[in-house]
């Protein structure tokens, strides 16, 4: 089983609908992130956790909400989505240990908006 | 100015090239370089890290980092068709937050 889980792989939606993709991780860290990756720009940092009372915004937090139900799970909505909000959505956790940080990522959430 | 450039490719080679990869960089206050691979439909996975200048090896791969220049590399040695994947290197200051490079696309013809 995959150590960071995130549902749906696939989503197709129409523009105004709220959406909400969710992830779950066994590795027992603290820190949990949301990233969109577009063609040609990269990761880009949506939301950011570091444990279940802290929650930060990244660089483009705007159309984006988040909530950590508990240490393993951290939800990502898009209250009204619109269609540049097309993009592959990844949720990734860390441990928080400093030197040998390593982010380790979901297989991803292709969405859709139309 | 984006903080982190990376070529985009994609790149083309035969089966046993040498593969150099590339990134530039803007902040000085970075201090932990990191390359990922990230397969077709598959979420990056840590391939290299490094937290100083100098060169880091593993069996085909090495990282090199030369601050002074704000430059990374990775280079592929005796490179194989399951190389062929987006490479994207990633950097940090303060071990909070990580910034990409937008990624280099690789394909290691047979």
């Amino acid at each position: 089983d995959a150590d960071v889980t995130q549902t749906p792989r696939n989503r197709i939606t129409k523009t105004g609908k709220r959406i909400m993709l969710e992830c779950s991780q066994t590795k027992g860290h603290d820190r949990m992130y949301w990233y969109r990756q577009d063609p040609g720009l990269g990761l880009r940092l949506i939301y950011y956790s570091f444990d279940v009372k802290d929650i930060n915004k990244g660089e483009i937090s705007d159309g984006y909400s988040v909530s950590r139900q508990a240490q393993a799970k951290f939800s990502l909505s898009l209250e009204s989505a619109i269609p540049n909000q097309t993009a592959l959505y990844f949720c990734a956790t860390s441990e928080g240990t400093g030197v040998n940080e390593k982010l380790f990522f979901g297989s991803g959430t292709q969405l859709s908006v139309l | 100015q984006k903080e982190v450039e990376q070529d985009p490719g994609p790149l083309s080679v035969p089966e046993g090239a040498i593969v150099s990869l590339n990134c530039t960089y803007s902040n000085s206050a970075f201090q932990y370089f990191m390359w990922y691979r990230q397969y077709s439909r598959k979420g990056p996975e840590l391939l290299m890290y490094t937290y100083s200048s100098g060169n880091k090896e593993d069996g085909r791969f090495t990282a090199q980092v030369d601050k002074s220049s704000k430059y990374i590399s990775l280079f592929i040695r005796d490179s194989q068709p399951s190389d062929s994947a987006t490479y994207l290197c990633a950097m940090s200051d303060n071990f909070n937050k990580f910034y990409f490079g937008s990624g280099t696309k690789l394909n290691v013809k047979p």
